[in-house]
């Protein structure tokens, strides 16, 4: 079983700062790595995806990407109260059929 | 407007009556998946399809059917429903499953509860 863990958390951090939320995954040959959003009981939405190693910026998003450790990573600056919410690591290659693998998710609460 | 829907938003039925959820998508997209999301455990895909006529099972496939007859449906077939498949069920697609630079976007969720 490929495995993506992340911690469930909640993390917790004020108004304005940044949130770090953390992903590992075991399958080496992975390709793909999305982070999705998803607020209760609403569906998982696209934030950020990263393909190569390294940082990619996204408005106050960035993903980050090592694949010799295996590790993906989401910044998000000046956090706001409306960024709390279930963050989901996925992660996705060509050998299990293109199914997105799934992490249980953290979940982020921002406090004004 | 491009998008996913599922159809019934919520249902509740009782142990081994026959329900069906329908999934359709009005992006010509060729792969449709299904997704179960439990507490603790997260999101785990049932079936996928790459293309009509061409469906595979995903992590948990166990009670369930589907078909893809129609490139813009995939619906989700639950023959006898049991207790343990109540849960959130989550419909997605995608342009094409070949290419890594794609990914899949999610219909609004279906909640099931089995009596």
């Amino acid at each position: 079983q490929k495995e993506v863990e992340q911690n469930s958390g909640p993390l917790s951090v004020p108004e304005g700062a940044i949130a770090s939320l953390n992903c590992t995954y075991s399958d080496r040959v992975s390709q793909s790595f999305f982070w999705y959003r998803q607020y209760s009981g609403k569906s998982p939405e696209l934030i950020m995806s990263i393909y190569s190693n390294g940082d990619k910026e996204d408005g106050r998003f960035t993903a980050q990407l090592n694949k010799a450790s295996q590790y993906v990573s989401l910044l998000i600056r000046d956090s706001q109260p409306s960024d709390s919410a279930t963050y989901l690591c996925a992660v996705q290659n060509s050998n299990s059929g293109y199914a997105l693998n799934f992490g249980k998710g953290t979940s982020l609460l921002v406090t004004p | 407007e491009a998008q996913v829907t599922q159809n019934p938003r919520y249902l509740i039925t009782v142990t081994g009556k026959k329900l069906t959820v329908t999934c359709s998508q009005n992006m010509n997209h060729e792969y449709m998946s299904w997704y179960r999301q439990d507490p603790g455990l997260g999101l785990r895909q049932i079936y996928y399809s790459m293309n009509v006529e061409v469906t595979d099972k995903g992590d948990v496939p166990e009670g369930y059917k589907v078909s893809r007859k129609e490139k813009r449906n995939f619906p989700l077939i639950l023959e006898s429903p049991s207790p343990n498949q109540t849960s959130l069920y989550f419909c997605a697609s995608s342009l094409t499953p070949t290419s890594v630079w794609e990914t899949q976007y999610f219909g609004p969720g279906t909640r099931l509860l089995v009596l």
